[in-house]
């Protein structure tokens, strides 16, 4: 079993739609968790770090569960710029910082 | 302020040629990372270094090599390519801090022929 697994995609969805990916990890001693997004195989960047107590940015809003070990991205009213790859990632700061990549989910915005 | 650089951004190589790709950081991190991505497989961690002198294995470490002699530099090398290890790869750099930001190269392309 992947220690991140996400959604398998591709989502193609209308412009306006919300659109939710959904994340799990197995390593119950992870401490930092990420959205990370990709356009076109370039380098991730930062969406947004998530905490247990959740975080909205704008249209964004991320969620964790430790207990269900379940990590979650909302994305209202979708722009055709919100296309892209979004990562899970999660970090176990204590077990010699790995930073693990979840396989990624692609969203495809349509006009 | 360059933040973390990879050379080369190409390469094409043949079989059984050994090569080093280079990550260099400006951002005085501890924590180093490489990468490989290929389609449908998400970033697969190869090895890592949470500080200068040190390297750990990821999940799939064999057929490469890596090095932190100095804090601002991790090398990946590659002793005998193979054509599965053709593929996309990126560096990533982080302080180690919860919750902090991790930084990536713009890739490495290799092909291996």
């Amino acid at each position: 079993r992947k220690e991140v697994e996400q959604d398998p995609g591709p989502f193609n969805v209308p412009e306006g739609a919300t659109v939710a990916f959904n994340c799990t990890y197995s390593n119950s001693a992870s401490q930092s968790f990420f959205w990370y997004r990709q356009d076109c195989r370039k380098e991730p960047k930062l969406l947004m770090s998530v905490y247990s107590s959740g975080n909205e940015d704008g249209r964004f809003t991320a969620q964790l569960n430790r207990a269900s070990q379940y990590i979650s991205l909302l994305i209202r009213d979708s722009k055709l710029s919100d296309s892209a790859t979004y990562l899970c990632v999660v970090m176990n700061n204590n077990q010699g910082g790995k930073l693990i990549f979840g396989q990624g989910t692609e969203l495809s915005v349509k006009p | 302020n360059a933040g973390v650089t990879q050379t080369p951004k190409f390469r094409v190589l043949k079989t059984g040629q050994s090569m080093t790709l280079l990550c260099a950081q400006d951002m005085n991190h501890e924590y180093m990372y490489w990468y490989r991505q290929d389609p449908g497989m998400g970033l697969r961690l190869i090895h890592y270094s949470v500080g200068e002198g040190t390297t750990a294995k990821g999940e799939v470490p064999d057929g490469y090599n890596v090095s932190r002699l100095k804090k601002q530099n991790f090398l990946l090398g590659l002793e005998s390519a193979a054509p599965s290890q053709t593929s996309v790869y990126f560096c990533a750099t982080h302080t180690g801090g919860l919750g902090t930001e991790a930084f990536f190269g713009q890739g490495t392309r290799l092909t291996v022929v």
